[in-house]
């Protein structure tokens, strides 16, 4: 079975730095996505940034962008010049291809301090 | 374009009643899906609609949930009768065909508390 470990439940940064979300996986398939989901305090799941696994190159959406070590099964997320609203809970999600069903680690609530 | 809408946002009950949720998708959407998020965890699948079958409701409590996608459509998430443990944000979400696109988009949830 699939799982996924965010291993940092809190973290903060200060507001213009750069900030960096940790995320390990296990799987045994070779086709799968992950997903950075940002859950703001309105509960609305907003997708930050997709990675499909048979891409070598990390996935890049302006300030964001990932380090995805397929080998090491690892997925992190770093968040570049913070900005106030970027203050939510951030998961990471696994997919495997041909099930479309997420699987979410447990979250890490990230704040930008002022 | 339209999100994912969901009603009611928030929604109190007492343990052993019943009550239900709706959720409208994005238009031309076929995969829905019902999430169970508990305080400080990540989503959990409750079931997964590929138009108005079933995919997977692996993980659904069948002694008091249900739920339907009428027409392919629209959904309804219903728990009776529920426990304290039912306390939860229900999140919903839909995605286009799985091979057009993989990622779901989500709605803002039902905050549902038993007491």
């Amino acid at each position: 079975a699939q799982t996924v470990t965010q291993s940092q439940p809190e973290m903060s940064v200060q507001e213009a730095e750069t900030v960096t979300l940790s995320c390990t996986y296990d799987t045994s398939e070779s086709n799968y996505y992950l997903f950075w989901y940002k859950q703001p305090p309105s509960r609305q799941m907003i997708l930050v940034i997709r990675q499909e696994a048979y891409k070598q190159q990390n996935a890049t959406e302006n300030r964001f962008s990932v380090n995805f070590q397929k080998a090491a099964k690892s997925f992190s997320l770093k968040i570049s010049d913070s900005q106030l609203g970027d203050t939510a809970m951030y998961f990471c999600a696994f997919m495997r291809g041909g099930t479309y069903k997420y699987i979410f680690g447990t979250g890490t609530r990230l704040k930008v301090l002022a | 374009e339209a999100g994912v809408a969901q009603s009611p946002r928030y929604k109190i009950i007492e343990k052993r009643q019943s009550v239900a949720f709706w959720c409208n998708p994005i238009s031309g959407h076929a995969t829905l899906y019902w999430y169970q998020q508990i305080l400080g965890q990540g989503p959990k699948l409750l079931i997964q609609f590929q138009n108005n079958g079933v995919v997977d409701d692996s993980q659904l409590p069948k002694d008091r949930f249900s739920a339907e996608r009428l027409k392919g459509v629209d959904s309804t998430l219903k728990i009776q009768p529920a426990k304290l443990e039912d306390s939860a944000v229900y999140l919903c979400a839909s995605s286009l065909d799985p091979g057009v696109q993989a990622e779901a988009f989500f709605g803002q949830g039902t905050r549902l508390t038993v007491v």
